[in-house]
């Protein structure tokens, strides 16, 4: 079946705009998990959603970043004021259930100039 | 604090050769997972292999395998007969039993010569 599908697959943006990043996790996951991937810090985890719940929210970077996930499928995470350090690959994974295997997603290649 | 080490930042091995790959972990938990985790330049993250901290018995799929010693905290891959598709990042990866995040380590450039 389909697998995890992220939008857009790069993202070039001025500093200071906002972004939306997108994931469409595998049919039937109802976990969903957001992590990302730059040079200095390696994968970090930011934030998951079990349903449409994230009871978390923690990991994210700063008060910038939010996510959503509605209907229990589709997530968006998105950046205001986006800054130079935004840059990196944010990776979003599904999973059936909270603990089980994490599927991930191709990744949205976010570059602030 | 759970963290994830990965000691070799690059490995090279001749097709056809076997390379294992290291990593310890730092836990205080007794139940857990482990996984170690492909990513090739196409950036997309493939799950290689899970092991259950649990089950004694190091898990297999083909042609990887992993050397799981729960008392020294460590987790090393082997790959057998590599292949020229064998090429990516692998990163190690913990989960507490329960926990919803991956704990990542910085992970190891494979390269595979002809």
């Amino acid at each position: 079946g389909a697998g995890v599908s992220q939008s857009p697959s790069n993202k070039v943006t001025e500093k200071g705009k906002d972004v939306e990043l997108r994931c469409d996790p595998i049919s039937g996951h109802t976990a969903l998990y957001w992590y990302r991937q730059s040079l200095g810090q390696g994968l970090e985890f930011l934030i998951y959603f079990q349903g449409n719940s994230a009871p978390d929210k923690s990991g994210l970077p700063s008060d910038r970043f939010s996510a959503e996930r509605t209907g229990g499928s589709v997530s968006t995470l998105t950046i205001q004021r986006t800054q130079q350090e935004d840059s990196a690959v944010y990776l979003c994974a599904s999973s059936l259930g909270l603990t089980d295997t994490q599927y991930f997603g191709p990744g949205t290649r976010l570059t602030v100039l | 604090a759970q963290t994830v080490t990965q000691s070799q930042p690059e490995m090279s091995v001749q097709e056809a050769e076997t390379v294992t790959l290291s990593c310890t972990y730092d836990t205080s938990e007794s139940d857990y997972y482990l996984f170690w985790y492909k990513q090739p330049p196409s950036r997309q993250m493939i799950l290689v292999i899970r092991q259950e901290a649990y089950k004694q018995q190091n898990a297999t799929e083909n042609r990887f395998s992993v050397n799981f010693q729960k008392a020294a905290k460590s987790f090393s891959l082997k790959i057998s007969d590599s292949q020229l598709g064998d090429a990516a990042m692998y990163f190690c990866a913990y989960s507490p039993a329960g926990s919803e995040k991956l704990v990542f380590g910085k992970g190891t450039k494979l390269t595979v010569n002809p």
